[in-house]
């Protein structure tokens, strides 16, 4: 079965301060997907980066960056340099291959609730 | 290109009572899936449906069903609701092509009473 786990429940920091949420998974197949995806209080979804299972080089995105490592499973996202802005449930999640090859169904993480103060 | 509209966008609805939420994807996105949000239990997997059809369901009761038209639009029914059933429910629409990432609408908060 497949299962995402994001330990931190929630994190505070205080703005410019750099800060990680950690994303580990577990899943039998060779070929899947993850997600990272952030939710405001407006309770949309935002999507944020997909990563197949195939490539494990890091990304980057301004102030965002992402660690893939296949070897402890884990899908890491830092935020540099946070800003208030960045408050916000961050979900981290993965895709089941699925008939056809679609990513109809994430299982997801139960998030991260990340507080930046000013 | 506008966004995943779902409405309504609140609901209050009493414990036996049956409710149906709708959800409009992005223009061109064929793939709608369903997520029930809870406090508890988190972000969990409804069902989806494409070209009408519905491909995947969840572990969830019979209570919840679905359905999608022919111009992609999608609706949910919960029948004889519970208090357990309150919820954010959260439509999503996707491409279908290559694990394209879901765009999700802003969600239904559906309360039992």
């Amino acid at each position: 079965a497949q299962k995402v786990t994001q330990a931190q429940t929630e994190i505070s920091v205080v703005e410019k301060e750099d800060v990680t949420l950690d994303c580990v998974y577990e899943t039998r197949d060779t070929t899947y997907y993850l997600f990272w995806y952030k939710q405001p209080p407006s309770g949309e979804l935002v999507f944020l980066i997909r990563r197949n299972s195939f490539d494990e080089q890091n990304e980057i995105s301004g102030r965002y960056s992402w660690n893939f490592q296949k070897s402890t499973s884990s899908f890491n996202f830092t935020i540099t340099a946070s800003q208030v802005v960045d408050s916000a449930v961050y979900f981290c999640a993965l895709s089941e291959e699925g008939g056809g090859g679609s990513n109809y169904k994430l299982t997801f993480g139960k998030g991260t609730l990340l507080t930046v103060n000013p | 290109k506008a966004g995943v509209t779902q409405t309504p966008r609140y609901l209050i609805k009493t414990r036996g009572q049956q409710v149906t939420l709708s959800c409009s994807p992005i223009s061109g996105h064929r793939s709608v899936s369903w997520y029930q949000q809870t406090p508890g239990q988190g972000l969990q997997f409804l069902f989806e449906y494409f070209s009408e059809t519905q491909r995947n369901k969840g572990n969830f009761p019979g209570r919840f069903s679905g359905r999608q038209f022919s111009n992609s639009r999608s609706e949910m029914n919960v029948s004889t609701l519970e208090l357990g059933d309150s919820a954010l429910y959260l439509c999503a629409s996707s491409t279908d092509r290559g694990h394209s990432p879901l765009h999700f609408g802003n969600g239904t908060r559906l309360t039992v009473t």
